[in-house]
Order: C-alpha cells, then structure tokens, then sequence
C-alpha cells in the first residue's frame, strides 16, 4: 500500500533553533501534500496545504513566517519551524494524497514529536 | 467549535463482539467521511471511508453508516478483535477544502 515517510520522529533542541520535518512519498507520486499538528488530547488540526510547485495555503491563525513549507518535487514537502519556542512543542504529522481525481485517502507519516527546551 | 465530534473518548469491548464508534458533525459542507484506525508512535492508517451519497459502506469487518439528515455516522467492527485495540479518527473533508477536519479520537479497547 501507499507509504508515506517522515522524518526525524523525535527532536529535541533548544528554544532558537529552527527545526525541519521530510515527509516523503515512497510509492506514489503526491500532488498536495498536508501538515497537521495535534496538541496533547487534541485532535489532528490542520496547518497547511502544500501544493508541489506552489506556495503553500495556511489555515486561518498559522503564521507562515514561522512554518515554511516547501514542496519542491512530486515526492517531497518539508516543515521548517523557525525560531522554535516551547509554545511550539507538539505532534506534527505530514499526509500525502495522489495525483489521481476525486476525493483519495490521505495517508499519513508516523509523525514528528518535537520538544522545545 | 469542533466540527467534527467524537463523544466517547474511550470505549471497551469484548472479543467476539460488535464494537461501534460514533462521530457527529456540524458542517453541511461535509460530503466525504473517513475513518482512520492509530496505533502509539504511528501516524493514523487509513481504514475506510464513504461519500455523502451513500448511506452505507463495508470493507470485511468493518462497516461504516451514514446518517446525512441527523449528521452522524458510525462504525461498526464486527468481530471485534484484539488486534482492533487502537484510537480511531472520524475525519471529514468538503466545501472545496482539500483538508481533513479531524475528531478527538476515541480509543478502542478490546478484552480478552
């Protein structure tokens, strides 16, 4: 089935550091590429939308400045948290959908704990 | 506001038996519902999903119903196994966005 990688699982730096997340399609070619956050006892909330070739759209109260999103190629968008601060600390987990039409599952990464110090 | 509503955070069901998770939601903009099945340290696994115009999809054990006029849908897991134990995610997509709107989860635990 479709396989969708994240990468790191887990970070842990210091409150200043700019940290960034791979999410990267194995199997299929993935047209919109999504990141979601989940705080403890949340549920998943969607951030962003990336579109690969396009600037990505962010939900109403994400700022763009702090989460760059970049979606250069059909396999691969990234998540730069700037300037991390420990407000910052939470789940964040990339989703992938297929070039085909229609409404497709979404598959998701196995997700980024960060913590900031 | 939680658009999509998960009430029952957690849910216990014995081996053998039916379990049924339920999921409400406010937006009528909503025309496609998925259900996603999560084990801890994994991202969410895609489990089965359905479109506004129908009131009933089944994939093996699991099926899932749609209710439009009431807003609710649920999914039934029938024989409930062990292995079944994890958080499901009701999600809901329309309106031209592209996407999902999550629950909360509910967490499926299955006795022996």
């Amino acid at each position: 089935g479709a396989v969708v990688s994240q990468h790191p699982s887990w970070v842990i730096c210091k409150s200043g550091t700019s940290v960034k997340i791979e999410c990267r399609s194995l199997d299929f070619q993935a047209t919109t590429m999504f990141w979601y956050r989940q705080f403890p006892k949340q549920s998943l909330m969607l951030m962003a939308t990336s579109n690969e070739g396009s600037k990505a759209t962010y939900e109403q109260g994400v700022e763009k400045d702090k989460f760059l999103i970049n979606h250069a190629s059909l396999t691969l968008s990234t998540l730069t948290v700037t300037s991390a601060h420990p407000e910052d600390s939470s789940f964040y987990i990339c989703s992938a959908k297929s070039k085909k039409g229609g409404y497709q599952p979404q598959h998701f990464g196995d997700g980024t704990r960060l913590s900031i110090l | 506001d939680q658009q999509v509503k998960q009430n029952s955070p957690s849910l216990s069901v014995q081996e053998g038996r039916i379990s049924i998770l339920n999921c409400d939601y406010t937006n009528s903009m909503f025309d496609y519902f998925l259900w996603y099945k999560k084990y801890p340290a994994e991202g969410p696994t895609f489990l089965i999903s359905i479109s506004s115009i129908k009131d009933k999809n089944e994939d093996g054990r699991f099926t899932v119903f749609l209710n439009k006029s009431a807003k609710h849908l649920s999914l039934h897991i029938v024989p409930s196994q062990p292995g079944d134990s994890a958080v499901y995610f009701c999600a809901a997509i329309g309106g031209g966005a592209d996407g999902l709107t999550f629950g909360k989860g509910t967490h499926l635990i299955i006795q022996p």
